[in-house]
């Protein structure tokens, strides 16, 4: 696609239901990073993907969090048993490769959560 | 640990003016980005630094880095409303896929 595509741009989930973010990456980009932006705060890493391999999964915030990327392209955050602490921006960005200097990132709009 | 310090944080300031905004960083790193975020919308990449003594420019926006002093700023000449938004500027940390974010500066500029 033209840029990165995150659904849904909204979520309001009750707490202690899973919820699922969607992540589509330009194409052609092999890495693929996660970040969670809370109200008036920058972003927080979660998680990067080099192709379908998630080397560093200690950005996590606990085991409730998980996230997969299949094919080389679209990824999905996964999140059990949201708590009200979860509610945030998830943003997805993807860039052409891991250890180019000058490889920028291109972000999706983000996925607004609201856990109630 | 890095650590990436902006500020201000807010500014509000009227067309005309020029400002500077500073990102402190407390490790050695070797590339440092400014993205801008209008509300509701996605981060747009504005530059990429990779050197000391950098300066970019693009309009009204120049950024520069000196990474002796750990600091880049991002200038703003003689601004104008559609610049508002909030400036981030992100630290590359000792992974390849690593960045550390400031809390980023949100900017306001009246007519």
């Amino acid at each position: 696609g033209a840029g990165v595509s995150q659904s849904p741009s909204n979520k309001v989930t009750e707490k202690g239901k899973d919820v699922e973010l969607r992540c589509d990456p330009i194409s052609g980009h092999t890495a693929l990073y996660w970040y969670r932006q809370s109200l008036g705060q920058g972003l927080e890493f979660l998680i990067y993907f080099q192709g379908n391999s998630a080397p560093d999964k200690s950005g996590l915030p606990s085991d409730r969090f998980s996230a997969e990327r299949t094919g080389g392209s679209v990824s999905t955050l996964t999140i059990q048993r949201t708590q009200q602490e979860d509610s945030a921006v998830y943003l997805c960005a993807s860039s052409l490769a891991l250890g180019v200097l000058n490889t920028e990132a291109f972000f999706g709009q983000g996925t607004r959560l609201t856990v109630v | 640990e890095l650590k990436v310090e902006q500020n201000p944080l807010f500014l509000s300031m009227q067309e005309g003016k020029n400002y500077t905004i500073y990102c402190n960083y407390s490790t050695t790193s070797d590339r440092l980005y400014w993205y801008r975020q209008d509300p509701g919308k996605s981060l747009e990449s504005l530059f990429v630094l990779l050197s000391n003594g950098a300066v970019k420019q693009e309009g009204r926006l120049m950024a520069s880095l000196d990474t002796k002093a750990r600091l880049s700023t991002l200038h703003i000449t003689a601004a104008v409303h559609d610049l508002s938004a909030t400036y981030f500027c992100a630290v590359g940390g000792d992974s390849n896929y690593q960045l550390i974010w400031g809390a980023g500066t949100k900017l306001i500029i009246k007519p």
